[in-house]
């Protein structure tokens, strides 16, 4: 049971680049979140999913686009990579909890992108 | 204002002590909690859920309290291995949490 797992884990871009990042789940759960994280910022939340084939926008939507074709894959997509996307890029993945309204959240590794 | 804000540190404890962390949120909706660890260039790890009034799980006590929108995180004899960022989160029920920036703790020998 690997958990939550991303590719890749180090990538570096130079402006204008595009690349897509993709994050996969074995624990059958319904929803899935993109991450960003920058020092003192905290998690900011991209795009998240509740179920295969939906997505919506989160805090900080802008430059970044996502796909769930499938309900164990979320992917990132930037199209047009700018210096402003340098991050720590976190996946996560939840479940609503039997009998809580909650949804205690599950990360992936991490992607650690620079953009020069 | 912050909507989950924390204390970023750091702490710096000695092995043993008692250490004790706050979390405030605005939003009076928020329904449920989380502490999670980060270690350095790692991912968040889910520590403790608090749902109601507090939670306790071995050394580490969370305690909700409602009234004041806040939630503490308490560590009992500190451990060298505790040495982390703890990050607290609220969740309104909805599918977003929102994180705090977190808090620095070191523990020394």
């Amino acid at each position: 049971n690997a958990g939550v797992t991303q590719t890749p884990k180090f990538r570096v871009l130079k402006t204008g680049q595009s690349m897509t990042l993709l994050c996969a789940q074995d624990m059958n759960h319904e929803y899935m979140y993109w991450y960003r994280q920058d020092p003192g910022m905290g998690l900011r939340l991209i795009h998240y999913s509740v179920g295969e084939g939906t997505t919506a926008k989160g805090e900080v939507p802008d430059g970044y686009n996502v796909s769930r074709l499938k309900k164990q894959n979320f992917l990132l997509g930037l199209e047009s990579a700018a210096p402003s996307q340098t991050s720590v890029y976190f996946c996560a993945s939840s479940s609503e909890l039997a009998g809580e309204n909650s949804y205690e959240q599950y990360f992936g590794p991490g992607t650690r992108l620079t953009v020069t | 204002r912050k909507e989950v804000e924390q204390d970023p540190g750091p702490f710096n404890v000695p092995e043993g002590a008692t250490v004790a962390f706050n979390c405030t949120y605005s939003n009076s909706a928020s329904q449920s909690f989380f502490w999670y660890r980060q270690d350095c260039r790692k991912e968040p790890k889910l520590l403790m859920s608090v749902y109601s009034s507090g939670n306790e799980d071995g050394r580490f006590t969370a305690q909700l309290n409602r009234a004041s929108q806040y939630i503490s995180l308490l560590i009992r004899d500190s451990k060298l291995s505790d040495s982390a960022t703890y990050l607290c989160a609220s969740n309104t029920g909805g599918f977003k949490t929102i994180f705090g920036a977190g808090t620095r703790l070191f523990v020394k020998a």
